[in-house]
């Protein structure tokens, strides 16, 4: 079975400052997705990023990157300038690339987006 | 805009009583998906729906039952809730995967239950 373990349960950060939220997974399979997803307080969870195993290149959405390391089984995400919206819980999440699209998440890292 | 909704934001039930979650899309997603979000816990799956009247058990099903009529409603049904069941409960949609790749869950605002 998949494990997905995000180690940070809360963080804060400067405004304008940049951040990283770290994501270890363990799998057997070679071919998946990770994701970061967003639940800003008392809304709706959003993707932020993916990104797929059998691409070297890192997944990069305007201030959102991520370091993706296969052979560590490490997906952290790297946010910069901050944002006050930025303010959420944030998701690590894994799914295998064939079959149903069943998600296994992280148990979320809060951020705090300090003006 | 693509839209995920669900019946209730809030819902107070008594422990033994038959609770309805409902979620409808609009998107002709063909997968939904009831999750079950707690602090700590991060989100785990119940039940998923790969198309009308199919279902699957998730990680975490016991206690629960699901009904898929149409295509664009999935229900989530508490037999008999208990305190335990206090939650909040997510539901989200996707397309169906074509040659194995990833098509993005589109979740709704969740209901927060409340089991006395």
């Amino acid at each position: 079975a998949q494990t997905v373990t995000q180690s940070q349960p809360e963080m804060s950060v400067q405004e304008a400052e940049t951040v990283t939220l770290s994501c270890t997974y363990d799998t057997s399979e070679s071919n998946y997705y990770l994701f970061w997803y967003k639940q800003p307080p008392s809304r709706q969870m959003i993707l932020v990023i993916r990104q797929e195993a059998y691409k070297q290149q890192n997944a990069t959405e305007n201030r959102f990157s991520v370091n993706f390391q296969k052979a560590a089984k490490s997906f952290s995400l790297k946010i910069s300038d901050s944002q006050l919206g930025d303010t959420a819980m944030y998701f690590c999440a894994f799914t295998e690339r064939g079959g149903y699209q069943k998600v296994t998440f992280g148990i979320g890292t809060k951020l705090q987006v300090i003006p | 805009d693509v839209k995920v909704t669900q019946s209730s934001r809030y819902l107070v039930k008594r422990t033994g009583e038959k609770v309805f979650l409902e979620c409808v899309q609009d998107m002709d997603h063909e997968n939904m998906f009831w999750y079950r979000q707690d602090p700590g816990l991060g989100l785990r799956l119940i039940y998923f729906s790969y198309d009308v009247k199919m279902k699957e058990k998730g990680d975490i099903p016991e206690g629960y039952s699901v009904s898929r009529e149409k295509k664009e409603r999935f229900s989530l049904i508490l037999e008999s809730a208990s305190t335990n069941q206090t939650s909040m409960y997510l539901c989200a949609s996707s397309h169906d995967r074509l040659g194995g790749s990833y098509n993005e869950q589109f979740f709704g605002p969740g209901t927060r239950l409340t089991v006395l």
